[in-house]
């Protein structure tokens, strides 16, 4: 069983809706968690951390974290051009585990059409 | 100059060569990483340097060797590569010297081995 799964997408999305992104983790103590943008050719960059159950808004990104199904999600209102990436969802194994494993996803790619 | 920077961004080498990525922070950071990024597949964390001291070696192939002379700089000396071995190569830093997933990414050297 993978650590963190994403759909691979692509999810296309036309300008103006709402993107939403779903991630499914394996360890139950988890405890942090992480969403990255990555641009075609660049390097992943961190957009949203999340905690705690339920949602967080930063601008127009939605975290969302349920715990107790083991799902956090991202969403994008109001989607642009420039919000076209591959987001990569991370998950920090919880405290049981001695690594310093950031687990990954493999991510999802993500088209606004214009 | 960029929170962290990666040379060369590009490599292209035979399978006898020896060559080094070179990474550099300027952030102040206490950790590094080396990860690697292949198509469609979950970044695989290779190495953690924590004050300058190695904390995880995921299981890489002697092939791929460490060296963290001081929290700002991080190489990764390459010999013996195999094609299977093509791939991004990311370097990244962290505040914290605990498990985190506030990462900051390099732009990654681009490695082909032929």
């Amino acid at each position: 069983q993978k650590e963190v799964e994403q759909n691979s997408g692509p999810l296309s999305v036309p300008e103006g809706a709402i993107a939403s992104l779903n991630c499914t983790y394996s360890d139950r103590g988890s405890q942090s968690f992480f969403w990255y943008r990555q641009y075609s050719g660049k390097s992943p960059e961190l957009i949203m951390s999340i905690y705690s159950n339920g949602d967080k808004e930063d601008g127009r990104f939605t975290a969302q974290l349920n715990k107790a199904s083991q799902y956090v999600s991202l969403l994008i209102r109001d989607s642009q051009p420039s919000d076209s990436a591959t987001y990569l969802c991370a998950v920090v194994p919880g405290p049981s585990s001695n690594d310093y494993k950031l687990s990954f996803g493999a991510g999802t790619t993500v088209t606004v059409r214009a | 100059e960029t929170g962290v920077t990666q040379t060369p961004r590009h490599l292209v080498m035979g399978m006898t060569n020896k060559k080094s990525l070179k990474c550099e922070q300027h952030l102040g950071h206490n950790a590094m990483y080396w990860y690697k990024q292949s198509a469609k597949k979950p970044l695989e964390l290779m190495f953690v340097y924590s004050l300058e001291e190695r904390v995880e070696n995921n299981s890489v192939p002697s092939r791929f060797s460490p060296e963290c002379p001081n929290s700002s700089h991080l190489f990764l000396h390459l010999h013996t590569l195999q094609p299977e071995d093509s791939a991004l190569y990311l370097c990244a830093s962290s505040r914290g010297t605990g498990a985190t997933g506030e990462l900051f990414f390099g732009e990654g050297s681009r490695l082909t081995v032929l």
